[in-house]
């Protein structure tokens, strides 16, 4: 079992530019969350996605957007991006309201 | 609102040592709590969980964690540190409205030494 793979694994892009991360969640996990952690912070809910739907949201703005796939993967995209938006991006994976479980992450670096 | 607060930023145990590690967590209703550890520039690894029933739980790589419902608590603990320990550590709650988010304190760095 993989576990919850994420790519890439660093990433920068300068202000104002668009970034896409991807995730893959634990084989068998239906659910995927989005978590930014900033650097010597706790993880903050971003977002979550269960059938292809967005189930709920954190307190962050439109420029923060996702998707899921048929097969469960998913992307989180950042528009207009901010020096602020740098922080390593966390995916987790769960099977409804199980436990969740975390990759590797994204360090994203905005210059 | 939900919230988690972990009042030790840094802690420095002995090698060998036994650790507690604090966690008092705000919520409404009956809460999930978590422990997750954190290597640097790592992902979160789930040391272990309370959902309902003995308030004392065990977990991965010799941890324990005991909520107290009074306090609002659910501090980690574990008899005899190992270098290997040395990490960042979360607390945090799961909030349920019908899909279950995470709210996560700040972390405790712990420092093992010699």
């Amino acid at each position: 079992d993989a576990g919850v793979t994420q790519s890439p694994t660093h990433l920068i892009k300068t202000r104002g530019q668009q970034v896409t991360l991807r995730c893959s969640p634990k084989s068998g996990h239906d659910t995927v969350s989005w978590y930014q952690q900033a650097l010597g912070q706790g993880p903050q809910f971003i977002f979550q996605y269960y059938e292809e739907e967005e189930r709920q949201r954190g307190n962050f703005p439109d420029r923060f957007s996702g998707h899921q796939f048929p097969n469960y993967s998913s992307e989180l995209n950042v528009n207009a991006l901010l020096l602020g938006d740098s922080a390593l991006y966390l995916c987790a994976s769960s099977l409804r309201n199980t436990e969740a479980f975390f990759g590797q992450g994204t360090r994203l670096t905005v210059v | 609102a939900q919230s988690v607060t972990q009042p030790d930023i840094h802690i420095t145990v002995s090698e060998g040592a036994s650790l507690e590690l604090r966690c008092n967590y705000s919520y409404g209703a009956t809460p999930y709590l978590f422990w997750y550890v954190q290597s640097p520039g790592q992902g979160l690894q789930l040391l272990l969980k309370y959902f309902s029933g003995d308030t004392l739980v065990q977990g991965i790589k010799g941890f324990e964690a005991e909520f107290k419902r009074s306090q609002s608590s659910f501090n980690l603990r574990k008899p005899s540190v190992h270098w290997s320990d040395a990490a960042e550590y979360f607390c945090a709650v799961g909030v349920n409205t019908g899909f279950q988010k995470l709210v996560f304190g700040t972390g405790t760095r712990l420092l093992v030494s010699p």
